[in-house]
């Protein structure tokens, strides 16, 4: 069975930082792209990053470029999501996701609430 | 912003048939990119409903059905249960501004 355990999530100031983690097992994480999904009320589900088997390829959406880094490490089947420059409309829960062959979004974490303010 | 626009909620009684739409653009359903729905029971995270426009994954009951035309799909629920109350979110790739996933803005499924 597929797990996904996130952690790290908190209350952070307006320009803070925070880096969020995934715990991987079920199955061999690093033959697998892994993403970030965000949920938050005003915005709803959004895609925030992906990564690929060997950290060569990641992508992110605009609203993070500069500021988020997703990284892994797959010898401890670990994602991450390094947070910088955080701001309000950052607030959100955060699922660590494993995407499926289709542009889909197969298996999902249970979720971590990042809420900026001050 | 979300890119896919659903209804806000829909209802029906037990044993009913409920729709929901998915609107997008030529960007992205209308470019021929495949549709997902996703399930989200309350206080949980979303769940693979349907994938590649009308594939269930294993495990999922075959009440639920999914189709696409032009710039729009649909998610239909028959035999609606109790169970089904949740919110649906329907997603697909846009190949706009560099190309990024996008999900619907979702919909609240009651049943009365």
């Amino acid at each position: 069975e597929v797990q996904l355990v996130e952690s790290g999530g908190g209350l952070v100031q307006p320009g803070g930082s925070l880096r969020l983690s995934c715990a991987a097992s079920g199955f061999t994480f690093s033959y697998y792209w892994m993403s970030w999904v965000r949920q938050s009320p005003g915005k709803g589900l959004e895609w925030v990053a992906n990564i690929n088997q060997d950290e060569n390829e990641r992508y992110y959406v605009d609203s993070v470029k500069g500021r988020f880094t997703i990284s892994r490490d797959n010898a401890k089947n670990s994602l991450y999501l390094q947070m910088n420059s955080l701001r309000g409309e950052d607030t959100a829960v955060y699922y660590c996701v494993r995407p499926g062959d289709h542009n889909n979004f197969d298996d999902w974490g249970q979720g971590t609430q990042v809420t900026v303010s001050s | 912003q979300s890119v896919l626009t659903q209804p806000p909620s829909v209802s029906g009684a037990p044993g009913q048939r409920v729709t929901i739409s998915c609107t997008g653009s030529s960007s992205n359903i209308g470019a021929g990119y495949n549709v997902h729905w996703y399930q989200q029971l309350p206080g949980t995270a979303p769940k693979l409903l349907i994938y590649n426009d009308n594939n269930r994954p294993s495990g999922v009951p075959d009440r639920f059905s999914g189709s696409k035309s032009g710039t729009s799909a649909s998610l239909a629920i028959t035999g609606l249960q109790a169970e089904d109350e949740a919110d649906y979110y329907c997603q697909s790739y846009d190949s706009s501004l560099g190309g990024s996933y996008v999900f619907g803005t979702g919909t609240k499924v009651t049943v009365l």
